[in-house]
């Protein structure tokens, strides 16, 4: 079975920084993708980690620890048009599971 | 520019009717899939097919069938059986031949059933 947890809302100020925990325990691992979804709107693709550590991509950073079976997403900077939906997802034999997401919501 | 289309956008159906959602790409890839999105819960995978003619049952199946005759097309059908088919829908592609390869996703259909 599959089961991803990651916290259901967040909330922060523009410019500051926001993390975004996610939890797994999936029966096998392809590696672990996170994807941003604004309201009504497809999910697009921001990070992937197969590895454990720090992938870098701009204002947006994502971590994976294997052993742990968790990862988490990094938003710095933040503006008002990164309040979204952050869904986290595990590859596994070409399919992905995914969270139930964490809606930020930044003010100003 | 390449892309994956879903239409239409919004969708209404009477209850006990047939209804089926489009998806059409054209990047090229092999793979694609269905994806079901209700509030508070993550996308729930449908039906996937990795090849033309060959397609597999996701976590969801039941209610849902699909077909995969062409490589660009990968046509959804919500029956009549399926119990709560109101939802957002999303179709998504990827190239298929590795799994750490992402997926790209359509706009969606936002599928009514009264």
């Amino acid at each position: 079975g599959q089961n991803i947890d990651q916290p259901t809302e967040m909330t922060a100020t523009e410019g500051a920084i926001v993390q975004i925990n996610c939890t797994y325990q999936t029966s096998g691992f392809n590696g672990l993708f996170w994807y941003q979804q604004h309201a009504g709107e497809a999910p697009t693709f921001l990070s992937y980690n197969v590895l454990d550590g720090l992938e870098e991509k701009g204002r947006f950073s994502s971590f994976l620890s294997r052993s742990k079976g968790y990862s988490y997403l990094l938003l710095k900077e933040l503006q008002m048009k990164d309040s979204a939906s952050y869904l986290c997802a595990v590859g596994n034999d070409y399919k992905l599971s995914f969270g139930a997401g964490t809606t930020v919501t930044v003010r100003a | 520019d390449g892309g994956i289309t879903q239409s239409p956008k919004y969708l209404f159906r009477k209850e006990g009717q047939n209804v089926t959602l489009s998806c059409e790409q054209n990047l090229n890839h092999d793979a694609m899939y269905w994806y079901r999105q209700d509030p508070g819960q993550g996308l729930r995978l449908i039906y996937y097919s990795q090849i033309v003619n060959d397609f597999q049952k996701g976590d969801i199946a039941e209610g849902y069938s699909v077909s995969r005759e062409k490589k660009e097309s990968f046509p959804l059908t919500v029956t009549s059986a399926q119990k709560n088919p109101t939802a957002f829908y999303l179709c998504a592609s990827n190239r298929g031949d590795h799994p750490f390869n992402e997926q790209y996703f359509g706009p969606g259909t936002r599928l009514t059933v009264t």
